[in-house]
Order: C-alpha cells, then sequence, then structure tokens
C-alpha cells in the first residue's frame, strides 16, 4: 500500500519561507493533499494538487510536485506565529483512500 | 454550512466502561472514516463506510472496537471494555467520493483512567 514520509519537526523565524517535505511510494497517486491542525482541532484542508500539475500556488502557500521522485513540498511565504501548527501530507494512491503521513510540527519563532 | 460534527468532544471513563463516540457526517458526503491519534502512532485510519455500508476495517485494533453507521448522517464508534492504551483523540471524517478531500470533525479526546 501507499507509504507517506514527512520529517516531524520543523523551525522557523518569523517573516522566513518555510518548506514542508514528503515523499510518498504509489506512483498511481492522483490526489495530493497538505492539511493543517491546530492545537484541540481537527485537520483542516489547506490545499491539493491533481497528479498532472507540478504546482499549484495560493496566496502565501505553494505546492511543489515532482512525480518523478514522488515529492511533493509545501511552501509557505512570509510565515507568521499563526502558521504554527502540524501540517499532514495525504497522497491517495491505489486505493484511491488517502493516506496520511506522520505530520510535521511548524514552530514559528520571532 | 455544518461541518462534521462530532460529541462528545471530550469523554473521560474509567478502565472496562463502554464507550460510544458519534459522528454526523455532510449531508450528501458518500464516504465515512474514523481515524485515531497519539503521539506514538499519529494518525491511523481505523474503518471507512460507503453509503453506509463497512469497507474497510482492517485498521480496527481489536475486536473490543466496533463501528456502525445505521444511516446517511450517523455513524458510532464504540469501545466495549475500554481499557487505558485506548486514551486517544478519534477523529471522523467525510468527503464526498474516495480521493476527494475529506473534512474532519474536531476530535473526541479519550481517556480511559
Amino acid at each position: 500500500g501507499e507509504d507517506v514520509e514527512q520529517s516531524l519537526f520543523l523551525s522557523v523565524r518569523e517573516g522566513d519561507s518555510s518548506v514542508i517535505n514528503c515523499t510518498y511510494t504509489d506512483s498511481s497517486s492522483t490526489y495530493l493533499y497538505w492539511y493543517k491542525q491546530e492545537p484541540g482541532a481537527g485537520l483542516q484542508l489547506l490545499t491539493y494538487i491533481f497528479s498532472n500539475m507540478d504546482m499549484k500556488q495560493d496566496q502565501r502557500l505553494t505546492v511543489l510536485l515532482n512525480k518523478k521522485d514522488k515529492h511533493l513540498s509545501l511552501r509557505i511565504a512570509d510565515t507568521q506565529t499563526g502558521d504554527s501548527a502540524i501540517y499532514f501530507c495525504a497522497a491517495s494512491g491505489g486505493s484511491y483512500i488517502p493516506t496520511f503521513g506522520r505530520g510535521t510540527s511548524l514552530i514559528v519563532h520571532p | 454550512d455544518a461541518g462534521v460534527i462530532q460529541s462528545p468532544r471530550h469523554e473521560v471513563t474509567e478502565m472496562g466502561q463502554e464507550v460510544t463516540l458519534r459522528c454526523k457526517p455532510i449531508s450528501g458526503h458518500d464516504y465515512l472514516f474514523w481515524y485515531r491519534q497519539t503521539m506514538m502512532r499519529g494518525l491511523e485510519l481505523l474503518i471507512y463506510f460507503n453509503n453506509n455500508v463497512p469497507i474497510d476495517d482492517s485498521g480496527m485494533p481489536e475486536d473490543r472496537f466496533s463501528a456502525k453507521m445505521p444511516n446517511a448522517s450517523f455513524s458510532t464508534l464504540k469501545i466495549q471494555p475500554s481499557e487505558p492504551r485506548d486514551s486517544a483523540v478519534y477523529f471522523c471524517a467525510s468527503s464526498s467520493r474516495g480521493n476527494q478531500p475529506q473534512h474532519f470533525g474536531d476530535g473526541t479526546r479519550l481517556s480511559i483512567l
């Protein structure tokens, strides 16, 4: 089945860009997602990209997809303290049901 | 629009007791998912339903866990008897199709003493 890997922690300074990386194993994955989880809340969909796209931009968020390397990244420009949260990558492979990574805790310090 | 609604938000009970978690998916969504989140294991898919029918329950940890979806607007996850290691945050999510974005509820934080 699908396996999705992310690093567990990322620390950045306020105002800098954050880049959260994710790798997946199933080359047939059609949809790739980024979710954000704030303390005490459920996962909230941030953005998603279809496998026939290389890039998607939405305000401060940029998603890059490298299908050859099965690598997905989420870039947050001008990172703010309110961006501190856990970010989950998810990929829908052959089963079509998304598999989630362990999540990356983004810590933004002044 | 109302999102996915879970109840209760918090549950504290003693081991051996029966626990029932409830979920109301978004109207019109055909898929419903139950997840468990812990520090040690991250987010685990327990079971999911399509059109009220359980499709994959391979993530259900033990026979003590059971889930039902009697109609399109309601699902339960039951643990009987509960054990301290069941302590976790349980999430319900729904989606319009299997590979479409899932919408999550705010979760039930379960503590078994």
